[in-house]
C-alpha cells in the first residue's frame, strides 16, 4: 500500500531554514508527480509545490516562490522541500501528496518562531 | 481568498442528502479535472472523488461528483454521523501554473 512518511519539522527562527523530506513506498515513485500541501492552523490546503516524476519541472505557489525549493531523488523514493528565510505565516502542518494529488501524508509540523 | 469558491458550512441530518459547491473560471475549473478531498480534523486529506465524477477503490457509492461550466458539485447521500469532516475541492490551474484549493466546508450531520 502506498505510503507517504514526512520528517524534518520543528521550531525555527524567522530567517533561517529547514528542509522537509517525504519518504514514499508502495508504489513506483520514479513515474509520479508529488506535491507538497501545507495547512496554517485552523485554516484551509494551501498548495505549496509540485515537482514531475523525473524532476525536470517544477511549480510554486507564489507565496512560495523565491524561498522554497522542491526536489526528489528517485534512487531513494524521497522528495524534499527546502525552505529558506522563513516567516511566521509559514507555520503550518505541511504534507506531501502523490500524483493528481491522491495519497497524502499525516504531514509534519514547522513552527516558525523566536 | 481561495481561487475556487465553496460555502463555508452545510448540514443536514442523518439519512439525507447534501451537495457541496465548488466555483472557479475557465483556467481551472472549465479545463481541468476536479478533485475532492474530505478532512476528518486532525488527520490527512482522503481522496474522494477525482477526474470530476470517479471514486477510488473504498469510497462507497454515497459519495458523488459533477461538473458543469466552470463549477463542481460533491454530492453525500445517506449522510452518517462518520460524514462529519472537511470537504475541499481543488483542481490545476493553468494562468497560474498552480494547484489550487476551494476554501474547504464544514459538513454537519445534525
Amino acid at each position: 500500500q502506498v505510503q507517504l512518511v514526512e520528517s524534518g519539522g520543528g521550531v525555527v527562527q524567522p530567517g533561517r531554514s529547514l528542509r522537509l523530506s517525504c519518504a514514499a513506498s508502495g508504489f513506483t515513485f520514479s513515474s509520479y508527480g508529488m506535491h507538497w500541501v501545507r495547512q496554517a492552523p485552523g485554516k484551509g490546503l494551501e498548495w505549496v509545490a509540485v515537482i514531475s516524476y523525473d524532476g525536470s519541472n517544477k511549480y510554486y505557489a507564489d507565496s512560495v516562490k523565491g524561498r522554497f525549493t522542491i526536489s526528489r531523488d528517485n534512487s531513494k523514493n524521497t522528495v524534499y522541500l527546502q525552505m529558506n528565510s522563513l516567516r511566521a505565516e509559514d507555520t503550518a502542518i505541511y504534507y506531501c501528496a502523490k500524483g493528481g494529488p491522491d495519497y497524502w501524508g499525516q504531514g509534519t509540523l514547522v513552527t516558525v518562531s523566536s | 481568498q481561495s481561487v475556487l469558491t465553496q460555502p463555508p458550512s452545510v448540514s443536514a441530518a442523518p439519512g439525507q442528502k447534501v451537495t457541496i459547491s465548488c466555483s472557479g473560471s475557465s483556467s481551472n475549473i472549465g479545463n481541468h479535472y476536479v478533485s475532492w478531498y474530505q478532512q476528518v480534523p486532525g488527520t490527512a486529506p482522503k481522496l474522494l472523488v477525482y477526474d470530476n465524477n470517479d471514486r477510488p477503490s473504498g469510497i462507497p457509492g454515497r459519495f458523488s461528483g459533477s461538473r458543469s461550466g466552470t463549477s463542481a458539485t460533491l454530492g453525500i447521500t445517506g449522510l452518517q454521523t462518520g460524514d462529519e469532516a472537511d470537504y475541499y475541492c481543488g483542481t490545476w490551474d493553468s494562468s497560474l501554473s498552480a494547484v489550487v484549493f476551494g476554501g474547504g466546508t464544514k459538513l454537519t450531520v445534525l
